[in-house]
């Protein structure tokens, strides 16, 4: 059985800060990884994908991943409030329906 | 580009009636996706087609809940009797090639059952 595990959190950072994010997961066979971002009464929002190790940077989101160590994480550079929001790690692999970890909430203070 | 589109927003309905939401995945997306969100147990998927075709529904909590796709640009879920433990916010998702592929949601459907 597939296991996605992250800080409930919240995670609390200061505005301009980075905010790291992590999340753990049991499958090796897990193929694609995914953050998603979803605002307080929002839809899920995809902000992030990555299929191989190591880093990949999308302006100010930087995701990593390590295969070997199980675990994939969201750097968020010069914060902002408007970040603030709950973060969902997303993993799938193969066949197996993408699985959801419960989130990470986030707070960014002025 | 239009999004995924659900209907209702919000539901309220009293237990034993039948609830039906509605969903349309974006256009030329193969695979339509149904989620429930509730803060006990987060986003848990439900049931997934591809091409129209039901894959896997080992999610669907019970037999209470169904859901049909009768073609590629429709899909229903159906709870019926509805219960107070079926309130949550349903989501629709859709992806274009693969269910490995990012999924794009809609804004879901508030169902709260009295």
């Amino acid at each position: 059985q597939k296991e996605v595990e992250q800080n409930s959190g919240p995670l609390s950072v200061p505005e301009g800060a980075i905010a790291s994010l992590n999340c753990t997961y049991s499958d090796r066979g897990s193929q694609s990884f995914f953050w998603y971002r979803q605002y307080s009464g929002k839809s899920p929002e995809l902000i992030m994908s990555i299929y191989s190790n190591g880093d990949k940077e999308d302006g100010r989101f930087t995701a990593q991943l390590n295969k070997a160590s199980q675990y994939v994480s969201l750097l968020i550079r010069d914060s902002q409030p408007s970040d603030s929001a709950t973060y969902l790690c997303v993993l799938s692999g193969g066949s197996y329906i993408p699985t959801f970890g419960r989130g990470t909430s986030l707070i960014v203070h002025p | 580009d239009a999004g995924v589109i659900q209907s209702p927003r919000h539901e309220v309905t009293e237990m034993g009636q039948e609830v039906t939401l509605r969903c349309k995945p974006i256009s030329g997306h193969d695979y339509l996706f149904w989620y429930r969100q509730t803060m006990m147990r987060g986003l848990e998927l439900l049931i997934y087609f591809n091409n129209n075709v039901p894959i896997d529904d080992s999610g669907m909590p019970e037999d209470r809940f169904s859901a049909k796709m009768p073609n590629a640009s429709f899909s229903t879920l159906k709870i019926q009797p509805s219960e107070p433990r079926d309130s949550a916010v349903y989501f629709c998702a859709s992806s274009q090639t693969g269910v490995n592929q990012p999924q794009h949601f809609g804004d879901g459907t508030r169902l709260s059952i009295l």
